[in-house]
């Protein structure tokens, strides 16, 4: 299996714009999470899905941010119109079951808004 | 979901067995204990999980006292390899997430 996949791996851009992050997480696994990194807040989980059904979305930090998962095999993470203040390392993350599972990381999309 | 403490950083020395303690007071019964290792520039990778008593596996030991308030996550002969973030977090079986707390920052030294 290749893991979790994500893409872009970079993105630049430029504030106001819109910011789409994928993900494909590994085939089988029920569950789908979005993580975001920063030095100033840490490993931060935006929202997460099981069976492609929003589960808790809590984490998501304002409606700039919106989260998809169309299918088993595929997650959107869109951000409009992108900040400054968005730039951080996002990560996908499946498992088979629960969080308490174990995580299966992608390799993250590392977003910089100028 | 129950809070974990654990040191912000530490340093140690290639060969040394490197042990990180994690705190976690309001642990409940059916909570698990699980530790993931982050190296920069990717995503966190699963160490080890534990309900109780000694785990081990290839790559590290798990060592949970009776009380579960608290557990140690032991390297044996750590590398420079070893240098990474280690994140305590636990959780129920089945539950739908777990938090990330800010982790330990381990440095290996020559």
């Amino acid at each position: 299996d290749a893991g979790v996949i994500q893409s872009p791996r970079h993105e630049v851009t430029e504030m106001g714009q819109e910011v789409t992050l994928r993900c494909k997480p590994i085939s089988g696994h029920n569950s789908l999470f979005w993580y975001r990194q920063t030095m100033m807040r840490g490993l931060e989980l935006l929202i997460y899905f099981n069976n492609n059904v929003p589960i808790d979305d809590s984490g998501m930090p304002e409606d700039r941010f919106s989260a998809k998962m169309p299918n088993a095999s595929f997650s959107t993470l869109k951000i409009q119109p992108s900040e400054p203040r968005d730039s951080a390392v996002y990560f996908c993350a499946s498992t088979l079951g629960g969080g308490s599972d174990t995580q299966y990381f992608g390799p993250g999309t590392r977003l910089t808004v100028l | 979901l129950a809070k974990t403490t654990q040191p912000i950083s530490m340093d140690s020395y290639e060969g040394q067995e490197v042990n990180i303690t994690c705190s976690h007071n309001n642990i409940a019964t059916n909570d698990y204990i699980t530790w993931y290792q982050q190296f920069p520039s990717q995503g966190p990778r699963f160490i080890i999980q534990g309900y109780k008593t000694k785990v081990t596996n290839e790559v590290a030991s798990l060592f949970i006292p009776a009380d579960r308030k608290s557990s140690t996550l032991s390297l044996p002969r750590v590398s420079l390899s070893d240098t990474a973030v280690y994140y305590c977090l636990v959780g129920g079986s089945g539950a739908q997430k777990l938090v990330f707390g800010q982790g330990t920052r381990l440095t290996i030294n020559p």
